[in-house]
């Protein structure tokens, strides 16, 4: 059973780089069957998707966020992770770390399956 | 990008009515459909995908249809473990986007 978990800082300055991390166990983060992936939800709002990476490299983000969001995979550790450049107060969300359970081919047969607990990054001087 | 158009954004209803809650696309996405529900400081939990697949170990209370732009979620008899936020995501291609969120409250 794949099982992932978020961690990084709770507390980011203005204008600084949220950095997050996301390990994977029971399973392999080199799996063509994944698209590693972040969410976010600001409080008391909905999810937004950040983007995703493929087993491949290939990454997809998220229009809004593009200029500042970078997602790479660290194959020796089974993790991968999540920077978001230039954060401001409305960067503060819970941060999800995700995936869908069935990828082949570079699509997508289900939902995310399974995701991390969560963690809140909280954007403050 | 594909816009997604979930209602109601807030639903009350009693335990062991029948709700459904619509999702629209702005383009057609075949199946490739998911429901979430998701309970305050909890995670989302999957309940469907591809439109109409039950997730395992989910009661048959719930169910999806639909396919192309139209889609929705049916709870045929609301129990109170089913007071709780629901999201649609279309996985057709990227973005991925998900819906706005229905909150299913109590009466």
């Amino acid at each position: 059973q794949l099982q992932l978990q978020e961690s990084g800082p709770g507390l980011v300055k203005p204008s600084e780089t949220l950095s997050l991390t996301c390990t994977v166990s029971g399973g392999s983060i080199s799996s063509s069957s994944y698209y590693w992936g972040w969410i976010r939800q600001p409080p008391g709002k909905g999810l937004e998707w950040i983007g995703s990476i493929y087993y491949s490299g290939s990454t997809y983000y998220n229009p809004s966020l593009k200029s500042r969001v970078t997602i790479s995979v660290d194959t020796s550790k089974n993790q991968f992770s999540l920077k978001l450049s230039s954060v401001t107060a409305a960067d503060t969300a819970v941060y999800y770390c995700a995936t869908p359970g069935y990828c082949s081919g570079g699509s997508c047969y289900s939902g995310f399956d399974y995701w991390g607990q969560g963690t809140l990054v909280t954007v403050s001087s | 990008v594909i816009w997604m158009t979930q209602s109601p954004s807030l639903l009350s209803a009693s335990t062991g009515d029948r709700v459904t809650i619509s999702c629209r696309m702005s383009q057609g996405i075949s199946s490739y459909l998911a429901w979430y529900q998701q309970k305050p400081g909890k995670a989302p939990e999957l309940l469907i995908y591809a439109a109409s697949t039950l997730q395992s170990g989910v009661p048959s209370r719930f169910s999806g249809s639909g396919s192309g732009t139209d889609f929705t979620l049916t709870i045929s008899c609301l129990q109170s473990e089913d007071f709780a936020t629901y999201y649609c995501q279309q996985y057709y291609s990227f973005p991925w986007t998900f819906g706005q969120g229905t909150k299913v409250e109590i009466k």
